[in-house]
Parts: structure tokens; sequence; C-alpha cells
């Protein structure tokens, strides 16, 4: 079965500090890859995604990027972090066989805050 | 342009109520896909359901139903004797450009259920 996997859980990081999170999955080959950031009390705002290495496409302006080293690993970083980044970090994964539109799965995310 | 719309901001009811979760799309594509997810206060969202555009029939699982109609671009979701553990954040979801698997969110619906 399919698994995903997020660190770390908890983040507590100063303004200006650089940010490194880390998403991996598990049994699957070439996944649909996405990163979410959701604002406390907030939805779900699509930051990156990528159909496979090196392939990644922003969503929003912002001084976050992210970076698809290996087939099942997905890395969101930023050199300096703002206040604004604060919030909550969510992987996903979808499967990237077949046709249609197929459902996301969530990693169990990565609470940022920025002080 | 495409939009959800989940305008039940937040939700109470007493354990063993029935209770209706609102969700109204936007969208001129003519094949699209809408999903449901569930944030229980853990964080992580659980896909809940899939349903495509041309599948307009009522589907249950076990105390949960889910009535699209195409007429009025809704797809609302109902909890049958509602118990504690369905409270959580519920978010509606549209896909986005066929594939892509790329999901647009509604706001969400907080769901409290209270003993």
């Amino acid at each position: 079965s399919q698994t995903i996997h997020q660190w770390p859980a908890t983040l507590v990081q100063p303004v200006g500090s650089p940010l490194s999170l880390e998403c991996t999955v598990e049994g699957t080959s070439n996944p649909n890859l996405y990163w979410y950031r959701q604002a406390a009390g907030r939805g779900l705002q699509l930051l990156f995604y990528s159909i496979g290495i090196d392939q990644i496409s922003s969503e929003v302006p912002q001084n976050l990027s992210a970076s698809r080293p290996q087939d099942r690993q997905f890395i969101l970083s930023s050199k300096k972090l703002l206040l604004s980044d604060s919030g909550f970090y969510l992987c996903a994964w979808s499967s990237n066989t077949g046709l249609g539109v197929h459902e996301q799965f969530f990693g169990p995310g990565t609470r940022l805050t920025v002080l | 342009a495409q939009k959800v719309t989940q305008a039940q901001t937040e939700i109470s009811v007493v354990e063993k109520e029935d209770v209706t979760l609102d969700c109204v799309y936007e969208t001129r594509d003519t094949t699209y896909y809408l999903f449901w997810y569930k944030q229980p206060p853990s964080g992580e969202l659980v896909f809940l359901i899939r349903r495509n555009s041309f599948d307009e029939q009522n589907e249950i699982s076990g105390r949960y139903s889910w009535n699209f109609q195409k007429s009025t671009s809704s797809f609302n979701f109902t909890i049958t004797a509602s118990q504690v553990v369905d409270s959580a954040v519920y978010f509606c979801a549209l896909s986005g450009r066929v594939n892509t698997d790329k999901l647009i969110f509604g706001t969400g619906t907080r769901l409290q259920v209270f003993p």
C-alpha cells in the first residue's frame, strides 16, 4: 500500500532563516506531487505541483521554492522565511496512470511557526 | 473561472442528528470531478469520495451519503446519525483542468458534534 511521509511535524523558525520541508511517498512510482499551505482557519492553497523529476510548476509567486530530486521525494524550501510563511504545510500525491482526474492523498503535515 | 463555495462556515449538532454540508461549484468544463475530504483535528486530510460529472447517481457509504445535482451545480454531503468522531473540517473540491489532477478547494465547513 502507499504511504506518504512528511517531516518535521512541527517547526519554529525565526524570520530570515532558511527552510527545508521534506515529503516522501512509498509504494507507488512516478506520482504527481503537490505542496499546499493552509493558514490558520483557512482553506488550502496550492503552492507547487510536480508531474515528474525536476518538473515543477509554481502556482503562487512567493519566496518559496520546490524541488524533486528523486521520483518520490518532494522538498519545499525557502532561503529567508517571512512571518507570512507561518501555516500548516501539506504534501499530497496522486496517481499518474489511467484516465481522468485522480484523488489526492495527503501526508500528516508540518506546522510551521515563523517568529 | 472555476470556484467552489461552501457557504456554511461552521455547523454544530448534537450526536445522532443528521447534518448536511453544502457544496456549490462553478465550472465551464463539461468533464470534471468533485471530491470531499475530511480534516480531523490531527490535520491530515482524509479522502472521502470522488465523483465524475457524468455520474449523477447518489452514493451511500455507511452513514455518509452524497447528492450530486448538475442542474444546481451542487454536491452535498450528508452524515446520518452523527457521532462525536465526525467532528472535523470538511472540504469540497473540484478538479481543475483534466489531466493535471489539480484541485480547487472550498474554504471548508467546520462540523462540531456534541455528545
